[in-house]
């Protein structure tokens, strides 16, 4: 079965500071890979989507994802964190066969000032 | 362009009632997916609709229901209540199905608190 593992359940980092949450899915082919992001009280947001071709792809407030086959991996960085970035984080993985978003567990970001 | 639009915000309900959410989706969207977000199973696919048919459903049982109308809202209903079923109820659509990998657009969800 499909999975998404987020293994960073909280991160603390300071204002202006790099971030890279981390996102793992179980699948043999390559899926359609999705970072949300949501705030207290509100739904999901897109940030940014990978379906295919370069393996960096950008998105909305400064983010960046990159996918890497060869680890399973798609993990979502920013190189400088804005105290407005605190929120929870979600990876999402869509097999092209799927019929189904499969979620991570979520990341919650803190930023301190 | 309107974004998706879930009523009540809020709902308060009792064990053993049933209850009814409404999802209307982005203006052009014909697929309605449903979620259910607790902070125990986090998200959860309930199931999906493209042009009034269910093409999926996820692992809950039959008291979770819900249906797409011909102007692609949707409706959400779970009947006979258990105080598990407390969560934030999230609604999302988009241009084609979820197989094709189109991107899902949320609402900001129902609140349903069971007493």
């Amino acid at each position: 079965a499909q999975s998404v593992t987020q293994p960073d359940i909280h991160i603390t980092v300071s204002e202006g500071a790099s971030l890279e949450l981390r996102c793992n899915y179980s699948y043999g082919a390559t899926p359609y890979l999705f970072w949300y992001v949501q705030s207290p009280g509100q739904g999901l947001q897109l940030l940014l989507k990978y379906f295919s071709g370069d393996t960096l792809v950008q998105g909305i407030k400064g983010f960046e994802a990159e996918f890497k086959r060869s680890q399973s991996s798609f993990n979502l960085r920013k190189p400088s964190v804005h105290w407005s970035d605190a929120a929870e984080y979600f990876c999402a993985v869509v097999t092209n066969t799927g019929n189904q978003f499969y979620f991570g567990t979520g990341t919650s970001l803190t930023v301190i000032p | 362009k309107a974004g998706v639009t879930q009523t009540p915000r809020y709902l308060i309900k009792t064990r053993g009632q049933q209850v009814t959410l409404s999802c209307s989706p982005i203006s052009g969207h014909r697929s309605v997916s449903w979620y259910q977000q607790t902070p125990g199973q986090g998200l959860q696919f309930l199931f999906e609709y493209f042009s009034e048919t269910q093409r999926n459903k996820g692992n809950f049982p039959g008291r979770f229901s819900g249906r797409q109308f011909s102007n692609s809202r949707s409706e959400m209903n779970v009947s006979t209540l258990e105080l598990g079923d407390s969560a934030l109820y999230l609604c999302a659509s988009s241009l084609g199905t979820v197989a094709d990998g189109q991107p899902q657009h949320f609402g900001d969800g129902t609140r349903l608190s069971i007493l």
